[in-house]
């Protein structure tokens, strides 16, 4: 049963576009929403996180916009560069223990 | 930095074969965690542990056991391998605030 659903499955944009992940959720339980990265032969690595009391938290280039209603959440990548290319997992936060989503591979073209 | 290491980095066995594999985390975090990855699959939980001796099971626990035998070390124990076992597994550990889950290089077995 996959709790944490993840589209497209791999997306590819030219550099200086902006890169769109979207996720979705079941369990209104989750509290805690990262975004993880993976680059190949790596491990992966949280990128940015948020948490239901928000709507949006940005970093930089990385944004999240979350939708409490929808069980909705989306990663924006603006000016997207080569060195983006990577995995993005949406994960979520339930009783200590986290949930993946099956990832979405972006390639980012020069 | 948090540290969380794995051995074997790679392992090849037969079917029907006993395979352990093990993660140290030096960083006193509670929590510690197998996963495995596989490609359209993302990551799924095996199983994971909030202290020495404790096992909680996971999303995908069938054919595997695990251990905690102390703050530090988590095992994760194939008693049986099968094919369908061949995966990369990461290890993984956190602290109470679950704030970032810290990864170790990951261990790719193959089962054949």
């Amino acid at each position: 049963q996959q709790q944490v659903r993840q589209s497209p499955q791999s997306l590819t944009v030219w550099e200086g576009e902006t890169a769109i992940l979207n996720c979705s959720y079941e369990d209104s339980t989750f509290d805690y929403f990262p975004w993880y990265w993976q680059f190949p032969r790596e491990s992966p690595a949280l990128l940015i996180a948020i948490r239901p009391v928000s709507n949006k938290k940005e970093d930089g280039r990385f944004t999240i916009f979350f939708n409490k209603r929808e069980k909705k959440l989306s990663l924006h990548i603006t000016d997207s560069q080569p060195g983006d290319s990577a995995t993005y997992f949406c994960a979520a936060f339930n009783y200590n223990v986290l949930y993946f989503g099956s990832g979405t591979k972006l390639t980012v073209e020069p | 930095e948090a540290a969380v290491t794995q051995s074997p980095r790679n392992k090849v066995t037969v079917t029907g074969g006993n395979v352990t594999l093990s993660c140290r985390q030096t960083n006193s975090h509670n929590y510690m965690y197998w996963y495995r990855q596989d490609t359209g699959h993302g990551l799924r939980l095996i199983h994971y542990s909030y202290g020495a001796g404790n096992l909680q099971i996971g999303d995908v626990p069938d054919g595997y056991k695990a251990t905690r035998t102390t703050q530090e070390d988590f095992f994760l124990l194939l008693e049986l391998a099968s094919p369908s076992q061949t995966s990369l597994y990461f290890c993984a550990s956190s602290d109470a605030t679950n704030t970032e889950v810290f990864f170790g290089k990951g261990t790719r077995l193959t089962v054949v």
